[in-house]
């Protein structure tokens, strides 16, 4: 199972918008609506920020929204703010009880 | 409060073998399946697999990198969840996360424990 690509970075100024993406293909990403986002801070363990695509788990700030089409799914923090800055890996359920995550995206706040 | 806590990390030589465990606490632990996953130094998030909470017909799953070297069990009655790694490989090195699995996402996790393989 090949990981789901991420870009490597993403950056915007405090209050601004940005969006990743997470690209896998019709086994992961594009045959379920299970795709979730981690957001993981320098040394920290990761934490649930986006499940089944659109939902957030309790506490998470609705800044924080997800999306699917096809085999590409996306992450959007809306009016980043200087705690956003981290690490954020997309997640996909990949059929037959496996899971595959993203190759990470590094979200800088400028 | 919901905790995962792993334990069991350590120093270990290339083909040798190590056991984690992860103690749960603050929540039903035979309502939940649950995962291992791990990131080697400066890399991603990778999945090493899972166990559902079936008694008695607990199922496994795992990574093809780590299938065959790797077992999850779990014992439902102290709230754990360990990781066998045998036959341990330099490339195994890495920090080992114990995750609540709500079926869909990993919606708790623990803060880690390091394994390193090296002679």
């Amino acid at each position: 199972q090949s990981a789901l690509t991420q870009p490597p970075s993403a950056s915007g100024s405090p209050g601004q918008s940005v969006t990743i993406s997470c690209t896998g293909t019709s086994s992961d990403v594009g045959g379920y609506n299970y795709v979730s986002w981690y957001q993981q801070h320098p040394g920290k363990a990761p934490r649930l920020m986006i499940y089944e695509v659109t939902k957030r788990p309790s506490g998470v700030p609705d800044r924080f929204s997800g999306s699917k089409s096809g085999n590409t799914a996306s992450l959007t923090v809306s009016g980043l703010q200087a705690e956003d800055e981290a690490d954020y890996y997309c997640s996909s359920y990949a059929g037959r009880n496996n899971f595959v995550f993203g190759t990470g995206t590094e979200v800088t706040v400028l | 409060e919901v905790q995962l806590v792993e334990s069991g990390g350590g120093l270990v030589q290339p083909g040798g073998s190590l056991r984690l465990s992860c103690a749960a606490s603050g929540f039903t632990f035979t309502d939940h399946y649950m995962d291992w996953v791990r990131q080697a130094p400066g890399k991603g998030l990778e999945w090493v697999g899972r166990i559902t909470n079936t008694p008695r017909r607990y199922t496994t799953n795992y990574a093809a990198s780590v299938e065959g070297r790797f077992t999850i069990s779990r014992d439902d009655p102290k709230n754990s969840l360990y990781l066998q790694m045998n036959s341990l490989k330099t490339e195994d090195t890495a920090v080992y996360y114990c995750a609540r699995d709500s079926h869909t996402s990993l919606d708790v996790w623990g803060k880690g424990t390091t394994v390193t393989v090296s002679s």
